[in-house]
């Protein structure tokens, strides 16, 4: 099946930090997904986007599909943003996710 | 309803016991989908039902896990004899036909086997 690997595993910033996490798949995709899992387990859909680039306030993404790589960037971080983030695709031959292990965020005050 | 819909949000049962768990997706949403988070890792696909039939069940893990979706919209997920080794986040999400489309997510239900 799919491999999708994020990077990094950990990441810790300070308030008003710029990140970028990445998001890497072996095969190519019908769909990418970002999603911010929240304290409470809740999966938040950030982003659909399986090529291209879209912005939503300080989040953006870009999803390079002939490079089987996307971008998540978070400016001006908040300690809201904390949480895991995770890149899931939908492989060409089926409807399923397959997600990546995550990157967990901690932003400080 | 606004969002998919998932009860109960925790369960506790005792090993062999057997457990249902309800998904209410979003009205209209024609595709459900079960997956399955252990801790400290990433969603796990379960089943796929497009309307009323499973169309992809290969990652259930073996035969005591068992899905129904009969009028194409609530879904029950029925694990049979439960093991220690089920307790997991079991999270469902639709999207509105399937392939290339969107996937909403639940709450969840956090389900622990003594």
């Amino acid at each position: 099946g799919i491999q999708v690997e994020q990077s990094p595993p950990d990441l810790i910033l300070q308030e008003g930090a710029n990140s970028t996490l990445r998001c890497n798949f072996s095969d190519s995709v019908n769909n990418l997904q970002w999603f911010h899992q929240n304290p409470w387990g809740q999966l938040i859909n950030l982003f659909y986007i399986p090529s291209g680039t879209k912005q939503n306030g300080r989040l953006s993404a870009t999803t390079v599909a002939t490079e089987r790589y996307s971008l998540l960037y978070i400016s001006s971080s908040q300690t809201t943003d904390s949480g895991v983030y995770f890149c899931a695709v939908e492989q060409s031959s089926g409807s399923r996710l397959t997600f990546g292990e995550g990157t967990q965020l901690t932003v400080n005050p | 309803g606004a969002g998919v819909s998932q009860t109960p949000s925790n369960k506790v049962t005792e090993k062999g016991k057997y457990v249902e768990l309800r998904c209410d997706p979003i009205s209209g949403h024609t595709a459900l989908y079960w997956y399955r988070q252990s801790l400290g890792q990433g969603p796990e696909f379960l089943i796929y039902f497009q309307g009323t039939g499973a169309a992809d069940d290969s990652g259930l893990p073996n035969d005591r896990f068992f899905a129904v979706r009969p009028e194409g919209s609530v879904s029950t997920l029925k694990i049979q004899r439960t093991e220690r080794g089920d307790s997991a986040v079991y999270l469902c999400a639709s999207s509105f036909s399937g392939s290339y489309n969107e996937q909403f997510f639940g709450p969840g239900t956090r389900l622990t086997v003594l």
